[in-house]
């Protein structure tokens, strides 16, 4: 059964202080990983997208990694800020579908406070 | 910032009444998408469509419906609204094309049905 668990489920950090969120993922055939940000009651935003070569990808403070072969990602937060407040979803994409199948992690709550 | 937008964005109905959830986009994209997000939960996929007058059932069961008339335009209905539907409903679209092209997401409508 493809799957994307997240780690931890939520997390507290102080404001300027460095965070990394864990996804593992058993989702095959596998295209791609994507990190997206969604802030309460909106919609997700996508931070990064990374294929089955790449094995990290900075977008400003935010860095993810990938490794294929584990089957496992991370996304580093530099210097948190309180606007990085928001839930973060590890996306996976399957190769096998024409519709670009997505699935879909529980996400990380992460709460910065000053 | 996705130029696709949601309305109405907060919804509270009573059992029983039909409602129409609104989503356009001005990207000129072919696929859409509808996805259902209860609290702390990962997003599943209730209904996509490829194109005008294509339209598919997701993942998870729903009693709603949906249209494709026009490429910008992806509504979703729903008959007898009932509290088990109350959930935030997110819309999305992507380029036409291979897997791996990015989703972009309105800001939902959250419906609570008393």
């Amino acid at each position: 059964k493809n799957q994307v668990e997240q780690s931890p489920q939520s997390l507290i950090i102080l404001e300027g202080k460095n965070c990394t969120l864990q996804c593992n993922y058993t989702v095959s055939p596998f295209s791609n990983l994507r990190w997206y940000k969604q802030d309460t009651g909106r919609g997700p935003v996508s931070l990064t997208i990374m294929t089955f070569s790449e094995n990290t990808k900075s977008n400003g403070r935010y860095t993810a990694t990938l490794d294929a072969d584990t089957k496992q990602s991370s996304l580093h937060i530099t210097a948190s800020q309180l606007s990085d407040s928001a839930s973060y979803i590890c996306v996976v994409s399957d190769r096998g579908s024409t519709l670009g199948r997505l699935y879909f992690g529980r996400g990380t709550q992460l709460t910065v406070w000053p | 910032e996705a130029d696709i937008y949601q309305t109405p964005r907060y919804l509270v109905i009573g059992t029983g009444k039909k409602i129409t959830l609104e989503c356009s986009q001005t990207m000129g994209h072919d696929k859409m998408y509808w996805y259902q997000q209860d609290p702390g939960m990962e997003l599943h996929l209730i209904h996509y469509s490829y194109g005008v007058n294509s339209t598919e059932k997701g993942d998870l069961s729903s009693e709603s419906t949906v249209s494709r008339i026009r490429t910008e335009h992806f509504p979703l209905t729903l008959e007898s609204a009932r509290p088990s539907h109350t959930s935030q409903y997110l819309c999305a679209s992507s380029e036409d094309g291979e897997n791996g092209y990015e989703q972009y997401f309105g800001p939902g409508t959250r419906l609570t049905v008393t």
